[in-house]
């Protein structure tokens, strides 16, 4: 069963505009990661933020995690082209290191 | 480091075939997942190893399926018989885990894509 549910499926913008692509997970958490995956590759590890922190920032991306609501947030600001690809949130289960991925929200950003 | 190595890239098989596919993790790390990626299911954690021990291999679909890491560089994900609709992407992740914050950071692999006809 899917941990993580992205939100929303798809999302298509113009460059330079802001993303904004949600995660829900269903059990407690001690981190939260967000992964992207350009078309044909595999994942790539983009940011983690711990459950005892809110908010945190990596160049043009800012990640919110409210635990209280099993929700994260992935910003995205002054998109590019190059940003194109699909986003997943990852989170572990059970208190392992079993990693469950979302659904994934495919980003486009047209030129 | 090369970073996590699949091999092989791509699979062409006829169904009843058996299938390999290989992982070399990256060195130092001390995790290893096999995921399964359709379109239908999104990314399947299909079993993870620590230290090369199996740990969780409730992913893993049926009895086809079986999965081993003799050392701590090399892991095989094997199907006998193969269907067709275990046609997917498989991906090979590797991670160190991260001490005390108890945080693991997948490094993934390009992927194995495996076609059954």
């Amino acid at each position: 069963s899917q941990q993580g549910e992205e939100d929303p499926q798809a999302l298509s913008i113009q460059e330079g505009e802001n993303a904004t692509m949600n995660c829900s997970y269903k059990t407690s958490i001690n981190n939260l990661q967000w992964y992207r995956q350009n078309s044909g590759r595999g994942l790539v590890h983009l940011i983690l933020i711990r459950s005892n922190e809110r908010e945190k920032h990596s160049g043009r991306l800012r990640v919110t995690l409210d635990t209280s609501k099993k929700s994260s947030s992935l910003l995205i600001t002054a998109s590019r082209a190059a940003d194109t690809a699909s986003y997943f949130c990852a989170t572990p289960t059970g208190g392992t290191y079993k990693y469950i991925f979302g659904t994934g929200t495919r980003l486009k950003v047209l030129a | 480091d090369a970073g996590v190595i699949q091999s092989p890239r791509h699979e062409v098989t006829e169904m009843g075939q058996e299938v390999t596919l290989r992982c070399k993790p990256i060195s130092g790390h001390d995790y290893l997942f096999w995921y399964r990626q359709t379109m239908m299911r999104g990314l399947e954690l299909l079993i993870y190893f620590n230290n090369n021990v199996p740990i969780d291999d409730s992913g893993m679909p049926e009895d086809r399926f079986s999965a081993k890491m003799p050392n701590a560089s090399f892991s095989t994900l094997k199907i006998q018989p193969s269907e067709p609709r275990d046609s997917a992407v498989y991906f090979c992740a590797s991670s160190l885990l991260a001490g005390f914050s108890g945080a693991n950071v997948l490094t993934f692999g390009a992927g194995s894509r495996l076609t059954v006809l």
